[in-house]
């Protein structure tokens, strides 16, 4: 089973609110990583989680603050977005981070207004 | 310089057709190497990993050239449901990162 699962699958906000993305696989991985993809261009990663430690932060703003309660689970809580912040969000994980396949997700669509 | 650069595509090609797709890397420290699909609206999927000695799968052939930084996905035989947009991929920093080309666009006809 490669099942990498994501909830909301939509989600609009506005600017001042506050809202939390999250992810979930029960394979054992031990990696987990968040996506930013905007229409008709590749995902483009903004974190990697190894070990429940956050180990690679892309030089994302800070009003997106990821989370890893433990290794099943990653979260993305988002505050005070932009508009040009919607796009869509992929979770994706891996048996740990090095030289394996990453699983995606389906994502959640995000819309700020 | 990016990355990872891809065909422009789109392709259009009849079902049954074999249809090649090509990509290069610029980072000679690159470790890994994959291709996915990912189809209108849905997350990447993977497709198969690439290894220097090549690997096939079905209908599905991948080439890797390292001294070259090539890298190649053939596909014979070609369905209707393989209209999709084909992502190569290499992983970077110790395998951390996974980079993404552009995509290439397939279209399928019958």
């Amino acid at each position: 089973d490669t099942e990498v699962t994501q909830t909301p699958k939509h989600l609009v906000m506005g600017m001042t609110n506050k809202k939390s993305l999250k992810c979930e696989q029960h394979m054992g991985h031990r990696a987990m990583y968040w996506y930013k993809q905007k229409a008709k261009k590749p995902p483009e990663l903004m974190f990697v989680y190894s070990y429940e430690k956050l180990s690679i932060n892309e030089s994302v703003p800070s009003r997106f603050s990821p989370e890893c309660p433990n290794s099943s689970l990653l979260n993305l809580h988002l505050h005070a977005l932009q508009p040009e912040d919607s796009a869509l969000y992929l979770c994706a994980s891996s048996l740990s981070t090095g030289v394996h396949e990453q699983y995606f997700g389906p994502g959640t669509r995000l819309t700020v207004t | 310089r990016k990355e990872v650069e891809q065909d422009p595509g789109p392709f259009n090609v009849p079902e049954g057709a074999t249809v090649a797709f090509n990509c290069t890397y610029s980072n000679s420290a690159s470790q890994s190497f994959f291709w996915y699909r990912q189809d209108c609206r849905k997350e990447p999927k993977l497709l198969m990993s690439v290894y220097s000695s090549g690997n096939e799968d079905g209908r599905f052939t991948a080439q890797l050239n390292r001294a070259s930084q090539y890298i190649s996905l053939l596909i014979r035989d070609s369905k209707l449901s393989d209209s999709a947009t084909y992502l190569c991929v290499v992983t970077l920093e110790y395998g951390n990162k996974l980079v993404f080309g552009a995509g290439t666009i397939l279209r399928v006809k019958s």
